[in-house]
This record gives structure tokens, C-alpha cells and sequence, in this order.
């Protein structure tokens, strides 16, 4: 199994600032995984963060919003730009195992936009 | 279009009850379905399940998975409030469920 480390755990930050999440996974795994859950929702998958190309964004997310850097096989960062009210979430990092196929999340980040 | 869904959204019971949610799925090339238990923030592994009519047990909750009908569920018996959560389920391509919200009051 992976531990993943996530920081911040939670930030309060102003409309217009821009916040990086870092997750640090204590081994090294292929795929990273960034999410989204809005208050009283589900995880909505953000994009999948590969290590040495871009990452591959869902509908609905784009690169400027969200931009994530995945520089090597153990570390990620996704950074929610020009912040609005609407940023307001829980946001989860997660990794794969060897099989592609069980997950193992960070501790998430409680971002509050103000 | 890949999709889950969850039943019930939301579920409140008293400690001692048994409860079952459920897990269906409309998934192309599936291989298996994850369970997670989601209190805080984190969603924590529960079970993975890969093959049809094999049931997987940890302590008081168990799941089995119904390939022919495109289905999970996850019993959880003699309910304590610590079962309070919202229960995931997620395909290995990573299709969310929107979760059960479940409350167990003493």
C-alpha cells in the first residue's frame, strides 16, 4: 500500500489568489489522481496527472483553472487559479497501485475562498 | 456513458441495525469495483471486488458483487454511530458513485 501525505490540510484564502496543493506518495506509483467534492457531493475527477507530459484534464476542467505539475513518480501539485467562491471544496490527491486498480488518497484539502 | 449510481442517497438507522446499500453500475470493459468509507475528508479502502458471487468479509461488514445484474452491495450489521459515513463506490475506471450518506444514531 501507498501513504500519501497532502498539505495544506485546509487554507482560507481571498477571490482572486491563486492555492497549490502538494501530495507526496512514500512510494513511486505511475498514475496520480486529482479530485473535486463540492459540498454534499461525490468526487468529481479533475484530471489525471502523468509524469513527464501534461496532464489529462475531464470535461468541464481546463490547464489555466487547474494547472498540475507531476515532476517525477512520487510528487504532484495542483494549483486552483484566480479563486472565486465557487472554489470552495474538498480536494483529494490519490495514486494507484502497481495493478492500476486500487486507489490510495491523500488527507484532502478544506479550501474556503472568500 | 460510463455511469454509477448509489441507492440510497442517504439512510438513518440506530445502533444494532443492519443495513445494506447498494452499488449499480453501467461501465464498459469493467474489471472490478472498489468500496470506500468516506468520513471526513479521505476516503478509506473497504473492498475490492473482482469476481461475481464471492462475498469478502471484514468484521461486521461484507460485499458481494452480481456481475449479471451490474450490481454491489455492502451490508453492514449490528451498526455502530462509528459506521456514520458516506459510503463510495468506484469502478476501476475510476466512475463515482454519489455515495449513501448513512447515520447511525444510538
Amino acid at each position: 500500500s501507498a501513504v500519501i501525505s497532502q498539505k495544506p490540510s485546509r487554507d482560507i484564502c481571498q477571490r482572486g489568489t491563486s492555492l497549490t496543493i502538494q501530495c507526496q506518495v512514500d512510494s513511486q506509483v505511475t498514475m496520480m489522481f486529482w479530485y473535486r467534492q463540492q459540498p454534499g457531493q461525490s468526487l468529481t475527477l479533475i484530471a489525471t496527472a502523468n509524469q513527464g507530459s501534461e496532464a489529462t484534464y475531464e470535461s468541464g476542467f481546463v490547464i489555466d483553472k487547474f494547472p498540475i505539475s507531476r515532476p517525477n513518480l512520487t510528487f504532484s501539485t495542483l494549483t486552483v487559479s484566480n479563486m472565486s467562491p465557487e472554489d470552495s471544496s474538498i480536494y483529494l490527491c490519490s495514486a494507484a497501485d502497481a495493478t492500476n486498480e486500487k486507489l490510495f488518497f491523500g488527507s484532502g484539502t478544506q479550501l474556503s475562498v472568500l | 456513458e460510463d455511469k454509477v449510481v448509489q441507492s440510497p442517497l442517504s439512510l438513518v438507522v440506530h445502533e444494532g441495525d443492519t443495513v445494506t446499500l447498494n452499488c449499480s453500475y453501467e461501465v464498459t470493459n469493467f474489471r472490478s469495483l472498489l468500496w470506500y468509507k468516506q468520513e471526513k475528508k479521505a476516503p478509506t479502502f473497504l473492498f475490492m471486488l473482482t469476481s461475481s458471487g464471492i462475498e469478502k468479509k471484514s468484521g461486521r461488514l461484507s460485499s458481494i458483487l452480481d456481475k449479471k445484474e451490474l450490481s454491489s452491495i455492502l451490508n453492514i450489521t449490528a451498526t455502530q454511530t462509528g459506521d456514520s459515513a458516506i459510503y463510495l463506490c468506484i469502478t476501476d475506471k475510476l466512475i463515482f458513485g454519489t455515495g449513501t450518506r448513512l447515520q447511525v444514531f444510538p
